[in-house]
C-alpha cells in the first residue's frame, strides 16, 4: 500500500520564527506529484505548495518552501516568519502521475503559532 | 469568482435514512473528485469524475455510496441507509483538466448520523 507518513501530530511555534513540518512517503512510481495542503478550522482545504517529482529545484512560495529528497521519500514544508494566520492542520500528499487518481493524505500536523 | 461550493454544510440524519449531498464545482473544472474525512484523519478519496464519466469509484465503502456528474458540472453523493460510521466530513474537490491538475476543495459537508 501506498502512504504518507506524518510523525509530528502537533507542533508549536513563536510568531516570526521558523517551523519545519516533516513528511515521507512510499510509492514505488516514478512520476508523482507531492502536495502540502492547509486546513484551518473552518475545514476548508487550501494549497500551500506543490512539486513536481520530476522537478529538482525545491518549491517556494513566498514564505512557504519544501527540501524534497527524493532518493529519501522526503517532502518537508518550512514555514518562515511564522504568522498567527499560519495556525491549521497542515496535510501532505501525493498523487501518481499515471494509473491512479487518487490523491493520498496523511494524518496532519496540527500547527499552533504562539504570540 | 466562485470557489467550490457544497451544501448542505452540515447534515444530522436518523440511522437508516437516506442522504444526498451536493457539489457545486469551479466552473469549467472538468475533473471533480469526493473526498471522506473522519475525524482528525486525512481526507480519503472516494470517487473521481472526468466531466460526466466517473473514471474510478474505488474508494467507494460500500454499495450504499452513489456519486453521479450527469452533466458534467454538478455532483451529488448519495448514501442509502446511513449508518453510524458514515458519520464524516466529505469533500468535494475539483481541477481545470486533468487529474493531475491542483485540486481546489470545498468547505465540505459534515454528516452526523444518530
Amino acid at each position: 500500500a501506498q502512504t504518507v507518513t506524518q510523525s509530528q501530530p502537533e507542533m508549536s511555534v513563536q510568531e516570526a520564527e521558523t517551523v519545519t513540518l516533516s513528511c515521507t512517503y512510499d510509492t514505488s512510481e516514478s512520476d508523482y506529484y507531492l502536495f502540502w495542503y492547509k486546513q484551518p478550522p473552518s475545514r476548508q482545504m487550501i494549497l500551500v505548495i506543490r512539486q513536481e517529482a520530476y522537478k529538482q529545484q525545491n518549491a517556494t512560495e513566498n514564505r512557504f518552501s519544501v527540501n524534497f529528497q527524493k532518493a529519501a521519500k522526503s517532502f518537508s514544508l518550512k514555514i518562515s516568519d511564522s504568522q498567527l494566520g499560519d495556525a491549521a492542520m497542515y496535510f501532505c500528499a501525493y498523487l501518481i502521475g499515471a494509473g491512479s487518481y487518487q490523491l493520498t493524505f496523511g494524518k496532519g500536523t496540527k500547527l499552533s503559532v504562539i504570540p | 469568482g466562485a470557489g467550490v461550493s457544497q451544501s448542505p454544510r452540515y447534515k444530522v440524519a436518523k440511522r437508516g435514512q437516506d442522504v444526498a449531498l451536493r457539489c457545486d464545482p469551479i466552473s469549467g473544472h472538468v475533473s471533480l473528485f469526493w473526498y471522506q474525512q473522519a475525524l482528525g484523519q486525512g481526507p480519503e478519496f472516494l470517487t473521481y469524475f472526468q466531466n460526466e464519466a466517473q473514471l474510478d469509484k474505488s474508494g467507494l465503502p460500500s454499495d450504499r455510496f452513489f456519486a453521479e456528474r450527469p452533466e458534467g458540472s454538478v455532483s451529488t453523493l448519495k448514501i442509502q441507509r446511513t449508518q453510524q460510521e458514515d458519520s464524516a466530513v466529505y469533500l468535494c474537490a475539483s481541477s481545470l483538466g486533468r487529474y493531475t491538475d491542483t485540486q481546489y476543495f470545498g468547505p465540505g459537508t459534515r454528516l452526523t448520523v444518530l
